[in-house]
């Protein structure tokens, strides 16, 4: 089993509705973050979570919440979606207070999102 | 503020040619860089890493070396196989761990 897992993978929906991907990991990271993949620009960061309780605003947020629930999960919500937020979502996880500390990130599979 | 360049694609080769994609980054202090490569279908994962100056990061053959003085981390490896076909991602990172900065990614194509 993957160690950062999202779901769904594939998501096709329509302007105006509410969307949720999901994220879980079983590394036991503390930092958990939201990127969004889109052709000629890059990973662009939403949102970025360092415990619990900390919530941060990436340099895209704008139409997007987030919800950490737990350490080992990370939402994100498009509370109306819009076509243009047609793009390939990641999340990943990072270790930055563990022994194991490398300064890597640890991505999942990916969510291809799809508004019509 | 802090950013990464990276030389765009699509890069096409032949199998068994020589690779280099150019990386380039603005920062201040010292961060670690990284180059995260990502397969058809599937999320990124580290290629390789250097976490200070003049630092040579190694895997799969692949190879970048941390350069201060012209700020670059560029990747090569000296004979590319049809398997190395992906997009390969140029990273750093600040000490603090705050947040990544990622380049727009290199399409290599490697044709039998």
């Amino acid at each position: 089993d993957a160690d950062v897992t999202q779901t769904p993978r594939n998501r096709i929906t329509k302007t105006g509705k509410r969307i949720m991907l999901e994220c879980s990991q079983t590394k036991g990271h503390d930092r958990m973050y939201w990127y969004r993949q889109d052709p000629g620009l890059g990973l662009r960061l939403i949102y970025y979570s360092f415990d619990v309780k900390d919530i941060n605003k990436g340099e895209i947020s704008d139409g997007y919440s987030v919800s950490r629930q737990a350490q080992a999960k990370f939402s994100l919500s498009l509370e109306s979606a819009i076509p243009n937020q047609t793009a390939l979502y990641f999340c990943a996880t990072s270790d930055f207070r563990g022994r194991s500390n490398t300064g890597e990130l640890f991505f999942g599979e990916g969510s291809r999102l799809t508004v019509l | 503020g802090d950013s990464v360049t990276q030389m765009e694609g699509p890069v096409t080769l032949s199998e068994e040619a020589f690779l280099t994609i150019n990386c380039t980054y603005t920062a201040t202090g010292y961060p670690s860089l990284f180059w995260y490569v990502q397969y058809p279908g599937e999320g990124l994962q580290l290629l390789l890493k250097a976490t200070k100056a003049d630092d040579k990061g190694s895997n799969k053959g692949f190879e970048a070396t941390y350069r201060k003085e012209t700020t670059s981390f560029h990747l090569e490896k000296g004979s590319v196989q049809v398997s190395d076909s992906a997009v390969y991602f140029c990273a750093l990172v600040k000490n603090t761990g705050n947040q990544f900065y990622f380049g727009t990614g290199t399409s290599l194509t490697v044709i039998p």
